[in-house]
């Protein structure tokens, strides 16, 4: 099956500045790309993906990059809030969904 | 619409009891999913449905059952709760027949097995 792998797994940056969080696959068949994002004792919500026809997505201060031939995808987020302060997962697909084991992002006011 | 609901929000049980953990969505969602979340483990898939009367295995099916009666619920049972059990468990759905759109998370159950 998938194989997914996020880093880093906590990432501290000062308010404004930007973060960048990546990922790897492992399955060349996989053709969808979500990033969704957890606060605390909250569900999961998804804030952007991206399919395998589509180098790159942007949605104001979020974008989401992908390499196919290299298999890795990144996002980043622009202009870091403290609201952005959560956990990130990536995740790939091609018919059920394998999750990276997630990002823990600090924005330092 | 109320989206993907779960009950209980929280369950303590003992070693070797069961129980069914509830999912329903009001989404006319076709695929369905179940869950679990473990500190540092990001989300991994137990089970899943395609639709009505379709179910089958994720990543880390053992220990636990699925049933796929109607469109709407997709209930999970654990038949003989072990420690390891112990964990966040999401329901989730999509509109598609596939994982490979957004998925819509449920609020979660958190489940303690002593």
């Amino acid at each position: 099956g998938e194989n997914v792998e996020q880093h880093p797994s906590t990432l501290s940056v000062q308010e404004g500045d930007s973060a960048v969080i990546k990922c790897t696959y492992s399955d060349s068949a996989s053709n969808y790309f979500p990033w969704y994002k957890q606060e605390l004792g909250k569900r999961p919500q998804l804030i952007i993906d991206i399919r395998s026809n589509v180098g790159e997505k942007k949605d104001q201060r979020i974008a989401v990059t992908l390499n196919k031939t290299a298999k890795h995808f990144s996002l980043h987020i622009t202009e870091t809030q403290p609201e952005d302060s959560a956990v990130y997962f990536c995740a790939a697909s091609f018919d059920n969904l394998f999750f990276g084991t997630g990002t823990r992002l600090t924005v330092i006011p | 619409n109320a989206g993907v609901t779960q009950t209980p929000k929280f369950q303590v049980l003992k070693t070797g009891q069961s129980m069914t953990l509830q999912c329903a969505q009001d989404m006319n969602h076709e695929y369905m999913s179940w869950y679990r979340q473990d500190p540092g483990m990001g989300l991994r898939l137990i089970h899943y449905s395609v639709g009505a009367g379709i179910t089958d295995q994720g990543e880390v099916p053992n220990g636990y059952n699925v049933s796929r009666s109607t469109t709407e619920d997709f209930p999970l049972r654990l038949l003989s709760a072990a420690p390891s059990q112990t964990s966040v468990y999401f329901c989730a759905s999509s509109w598609t027949s596939r994982g490979d759109n957004e998925q819509f998370f449920g609020p979660g159950t958190r489940l303690t097995v002593l």
